[in-house]
């Protein structure tokens, strides 16, 4: 089974913040990666999948960057929106998501 | 547009099979995609349970394989899950979606176990 790690599980931030969360791999799943915004009540969201491909409709400032075992999520110019539940999901050998990083108001 | 939508009990006994149901509609199961069920204990994170190909070719979580089944009804163009010898462990909000990456989600529907 392929885990993985996303860290931190909370970040606190203000209006205008460049934001990074980093998720690992326990194994190598190349650009086999998504990454989710989840708000209370509500289904997740795609934002990013290959890795660093962005789904149409989202924002330009997120993006994702990486491949391998180590992939990052980064929000530049964080906006009030934006203040929501992140997750990271590999796909490359059935499906795991990572435990998840809130992203607070500071 | 593609609109997913599950169905099924709210409440099931504990040791008795959960079932759920999710509707498709702007796409065909038989479309070249995944098919699958996620779910999400109340303050909990996300955990993926499994997926289907339209193909019928079903994969699973290793910590849930014994007890899942996912399968694909086309005349109905829905897909459905099955698990088995639940527990309160299984209470969740249970999502379907589509894709390997999740491109589309039901809105989620809230399984719980109870006597």
């Amino acid at each position: 089974d392929i885990q993985m790690t996303q860290s931190p599980s909370t970040l606190s931030a203000s209006v205008g913040d460049r934001v990074t969360i980093t998720c690992r791999a326990s194994q190598s799943i190349s650009t086999w990666l998504a990454w989710y915004q989840q708000k209370p009540g509500k289904a997740p969201k795609l934002l990013i999948y290959k890795a660093s491909s962005l789904e149409s409709g989202v924002p330009s400032r997120f993006s994702g960057s990486g491949s391998g075992t180590e992939f990052t999520l980064t929000i530049s110019n964080l906006q009030p929106d934006d203040f929501a539940t992140y997750y990271c999901q590999q796909y490359n050998s059935d499906s795991t998501f990572g435990g998840g990083t809130k992203v607070e108001i500071k | 547009q593609v609109q997913l939508q599950e169905s099924g009990p709210g409440l099931v006994k504990p040791s008795e099979t959960l079932s759920l149901t999710c509707a498709v509609s702007g796409s065909s199961v038989i479309s070249s995609y995944y098919w699958g069920w996620i779910r999400q204990p109340p303050g909990k994170g996300l955990e993926w349970i499994g997926s289907v190909y339209h193909s019928g070719s079903a994969f699973y979580n290793p910590s849930l394989k014994s007890r899942v089944t996912i399968s694909v009804d086309t005349s109905k163009n829905q897909f459905s899950l099955r698990l088995n010898s639940v527990t309160a462990a299984d209470t969740a909000v249970y999502y379907c979606a589509r894709g390997q990456h999740l491109v589309t989600w039901g809105q989620g529907t809230l399984v719980t176990v109870s006597s």
